[in-house]
């Protein structure tokens, strides 16, 4: 596709529930990167790949927080059993290589009521 | 423990004026040192990127500097208008990972 895109662009989920998040990243970018941005903060890195691995998952929150990528292409960040403190925006990047500008998606919204 | 530290505060400058922001950063050992601009409700957009090699990097009306020694980069706009008016974010890349490290980001308000 043209850009990074993401879906949903916004999810409300109950406290308790497991939500999905998806990344389909530009085509032919080999790394895919996961960051998590709370109202008026800074891009907090959660976790990136490098074609289908995971080289440093060291940002992930708690065990809650799963993520895969198949095909060295689209992504997947789970989190389970949501919690109210994970409401926050999640951005998904994609680069050329590990060593190039990131692209970002739109980000998707997540409201845990 | 590292660090990438970027102002907290907002910088509120004239129209015309040249705006400085500053990215400080500690316990890295960057390769590479990216600038980052974000609207409300949008992504980062990439602006420059600077290699550890080099001193200073311009695109139009961007400059970026980087002092290894001072563990710092400098990112100035030059003649800066309203619609400049984001926040800015810096990130590192190290040389032995590919991982991507924002700074907290300054916000920057350009005043007509």
């Amino acid at each position: 596709g043209a850009g990074v895109s993401q879906s949903p662009s916004n999810k409300v989920t109950e406290k308790g529930k497991d939500v999905e998040l998806r990344c389909d990243p530009i085509s032919g970018h080999t790394a895919l990167y996961w960051y998590r941005q709370s109202l008026g903060q800074g891009l907090e890195f959660l976790i990136y790949f490098q074609g289908n691995s995971a080289p440093d998952k060291s940002g992930l929150p708690s065990d809650r927080f799963s993520a895969e990528r198949t095909g060295g292409s689209v992504s997947t960040l789970t989190i389970q059993r949501t919690q109210q403190e994970d409401s926050a925006v999640y951005l998904c990047a994609s680069s050329l290589g590990g060593k190039g500008m990131a692209f970002f998606g739109q980000g998707t919204r997540l409201t845990v009521v | 423990s590292q660090k990438i530290e970027q102002n907290s505060e907002a910088l509120n400058i004239q129209e015309g004026k040249t705006a400085t922001l500053t990215c400080n950063y500690t316990n890295y050992s960057p390769a590479y040192l990216q600038w980052y601009r974000q609207d409300p409700g949008r992504g980062p957009v990439f602006l420059l990127l600077i290699r550890e090699n080099e001193k200073e990097k311009r695109k139009e009306r961007l400059k970026v500097t980087f002092d290894t020694t001072l563990k710092q980069s400098l990112f100035h706009i030059t003649a800066s208008q309203p619609a400049d008016s984001a926040t800015y974010l810096c990130a590192l890349r190290s040389y032995n990972t590919d991982k991507l490290i924002f700074g907290t980001g300054t916000r920057l308000q350009v005043f007509p």
